[in-house]
């Protein structure tokens, strides 16, 4: 089953911050974070282990809340190269037995 | 730098068509994974492969088969195109140690259109 990633969309101005949910059913293994612009190649962020932890990659960090098998993903002081369409990416094993289930997507749009 | 090449960035095909989509890796990983991304559906997991001539139907396989004779290249194959299989198409690539906790990187996708 698909995690549900939360806004569908959201446009923000340069300099604001953003924050993106991603949440399943299901008991989680690990989160994906990808950001894909248009016409490109989906490119990996940052993976989140079972076990809380919250990780950075500059201005841009995330949280995984097993309890709740949710994750978020933190952007601050936005800047125009955040623009794109971030997924989540979900697995429920650590195993090869199962592939990433993603979201549909979140887009996000960055304004002057 | 890691490579996923996909063979065509674009692809018209006729309905009934055998269709054969093909990727090549090299970062000699074991994993290789095949995806299709429609609008607001997201990517959703056809096939993947975790070691040569191995595969795992992922959440959407029908109307689709792979294979993987070589640890480098995954092929998609769709037995008889239909019109309902128009989407981009990705195959991406992650070393073992479990699916879940490794990065998995994309190729620039296929663009298949069938008529």
């Amino acid at each position: 089953q698909q995690p549900v990633q939360s806004p569908q969309a959201v446009i923000l101005r340069e300099g604001e911050d953003a924050v993106i949910n991603c949440s399943s059913s299901k008991a989680l293994y690990s989160v994906h974070w990808y950001r894909q612009k248009h016409g490109e190649a989906p490119v990996f962020l940052m993976i989140l282990l079972k076990g809380g932890e919250q990780k950075g990659h500059e201005k841009i960090s995330a949280s995984f809340n097993e309890k709740k098998q949710q994750s978020s993903l933190y952007l601050t002081a936005s800047q125009l190269s955040y623009s794109g369409t971030y997924f989540c990416g979900t697995s429920h094993s650590g195993g090869g037995a199962d592939g990433l289930t993603f979201g549909k997507g979140t887009h996000l749009i960055i304004q002057p | 730098d890691v490579k996923v090449t996909q063979s065509s960035r674009y692809l018209v095909k006729r309905t009934g068509e055998k269709v054969f989509l093909e990727c090549v890796q090299d970062m000699d990983h074991e994993n290789m994974f095949w995806y299709r991304q429609d609008p607001g559906l997201g990517l959703r997991l056809i096939y993947f492969s975790y070691d040569v001539k191995m595969k795992e139907k992922g959440d959407i396989p029908e109307g689709y088969s792979v294979s993987r004779e070589k640890k480098e290249r995954f092929s998609l194959i769709l037995e008889s195109a239909s019109t309902n299989q128009t989407s981009m198409y990705l195959c991406a690539s992650s070393f073992v140690q479990g699916v879940g906790n490794q990065p998995q990187h994309f190729g620039d996708g296929t663009r298949l259109s069938i008529l």
